[in-house]
């Protein structure tokens, strides 16, 4: 079945600097990344997706890249501010079953002013 | 307002004693999942529908039962839990997998003692 791994646990910035986790996956046949972001008491929110046909993908200040061939994706937050601190996941749908969705262990961001 | 709604938020109980936690979504979407969050696992999927009578095993089924009888909702029923089911639920829909943002309730914070 399908694996992701994802890097960094924590992660700390300062305000302004760029922040980047990246994941991996081993099912080469997975062809839809979500990326969501979880603040403390709510559930998942979803920030942005990417899908196998598409290599880069950008929203304001958030973007995601993926590298079929290495199997590996990441999120990359630019000009980082307080209110970007929370715990990200990125997710990967098993290419063999359409519906299942494994996650990431998460990310806890920590954006310091 | 569109959501996804758990009842209840949060549930004490005992082993072996059945119970139901309900999720219902106002968005007429087609595909529902249950996934559990524990502390450096991220969040796995226990069930998903794909559409109405359409259900199929996420990674961590074993102990959990679900039934999609119409479209809105979709219960999760552990038959006998278990400590080991201690966690936190997420409820999620969305038009499809990769279709659409897929949104998630407020989580349900279950402890089997």
């Amino acid at each position: 079945g399908e694996n992701v791994e994802q890097h960094p646990s924590t992660l700390s910035v300062q305000e302004g600097d760029s922040a980047v986790i990246k994941c991996t996956y081993s099912d080469s046949a997975s062809n839809y990344f979500p990326w969501y972001k979880q603040e403390l008491g709510k559930g998942p929110q979803l920030i942005i997706d990417i899908r196998s046909n598409v290599g880069e993908k950008k929203d304001q200040r958030i973007a995601v890249t993926l590298n079929k061939t290495a199997k590996h994706f990441s999120l990359h937050i630019t000009e980082t501010q307080p209110e970007d601190s929370a715990v990200y996941f990125c997710a990967a749908s098993t290419g063999g079953s359409w519906g299942k969705l494994q996650f990431g262990a998460g990310t806890q961001v920590v954006v310091t002013p | 307002e569109a959501q996804v709604t758990q009842n209840p938020r949060y549930l004490i109980t005992v082993t072996g004693k059945k119970l139901t936690v309900t999720c219902s979504q106002n968005m007429n979407h087609e595909y529902m999942s249950w996934y559990r969050q524990d502390p450096g696992l991220g969040l796995r999927q226990i069930y998903y529908s794909m559409n109405v009578e359409v259900t199929d095993k996420g990674d961590v089924p074993e102990g959990y039962k679900v039934s999609r009888k119409e479209k809105r909702n979709f219960p999760l029923i552990l038959e006998s839990p278990s400590p080991n089911q201690t966690s936190l639920y997420f409820c999620a829909s969305s038009l499809g997998l990769g279709e659409g943002e897929q949104y998630f309730g407020p989580g349900t914070r279950l402890t089997v003692t």
